[in-house]
């Protein structure tokens, strides 16, 4: 199974402030149809999982630029910039490129 | 708007079965692929099972499958997921997904004696 490693487990950032979650995964993300399948989620708190980032870098609907996703292969960045208080959560990166497709064990983030 | 909603949760004894299911609407129902993933009490996200629009190819992870049987009825826009032979570690909120994009409330199964 691809195993995907989040750092840091926690976060805690100030409000205005800007931050950055790494994933990495123990196989290369790339699908045999060219795509990478790595998704970014935020879990808010007593709510489903939100998706964010879809194949690396692509903003879903309704999701502000502050966040960006970044990476290729192995390695995958989340950036966050000028945090608002609805930012604070659980964040988790998933790959469906490989079965068993699997998360990240999560970052949460918290106000300094 | 996109909207899934679980329902068919609540508490089982281990070894018994629960059926649950997930209403769609906003959406062309059998356009796409469904899963399901669930999160035990204060933990991680774990992919359950996942099914093309059709219905003709489901996929697991060892964890579940020859346990679980994930199906749908794409004349009532429905995602079932058949939960058998079900053990503690089977406790979590189970969540409908559309594509892994659009995500339902959830619904907690607890499987506790």
């Amino acid at each position: 199974d691809v195993v995907m490693t989040q750092t840091p487990v926690s976060l805690s950032v100030s409000l205005g402030g800007q931050t950055s979650i790494s994933c990495r995964s123990s196989q290369s993300l790339v699908h045999s149809d060219g795509n990478t399948y790595l998704y970014w989620y935020l879990q808010k708190p007593g709510q489903s999982p939100q998706l964010l980032i879809y194949k690396v870098s692509n903003r879903f609907s309704g999701v502000p630029d502050r966040f960006s996703g970044s990476g290729s292969g192995t390695d995958f960045t989340l950036k966050i910039s000028r945090v608002e208080p609805e930012d604070l959560g659980v964040y988790y990166c998933y790959q469906g490129t490989h079965y068993p497709w699997t998360f990240g064990g999560g970052t949460k983030l918290e106000l300094k | 708007e996109v909207q899934l909603v679980e329902t068919g949760g609540g508490l089982v004894q281990p070894g018994r079965s629960l059926k649950l299911s997930c209403v769609a609407s906003g959406f062309t129902f059998n356009n796409y692929w469904m899963s399901w993933t669930r999160q035990a009490p204060g933990k991680g996200l774990e992919w359950v099972a996942s099914i093309t629009n059709s219905g003709g190819s489901t996929y697991y992870p060892d964890s579940v499958k020859g346990r679980f049987t994930i199906s749908r009825d794409n004349a009532q826009n429905t995602l079932y997921l058949q939960m058998n032979s079900l053990r503690s570690e089977d406790t979590a909120t189970y969540y409908c997904t559309r594509g892994m994009a659009y995500w339902g409330q959830g619904t907690l199964v607890t499987v506790s004696s």
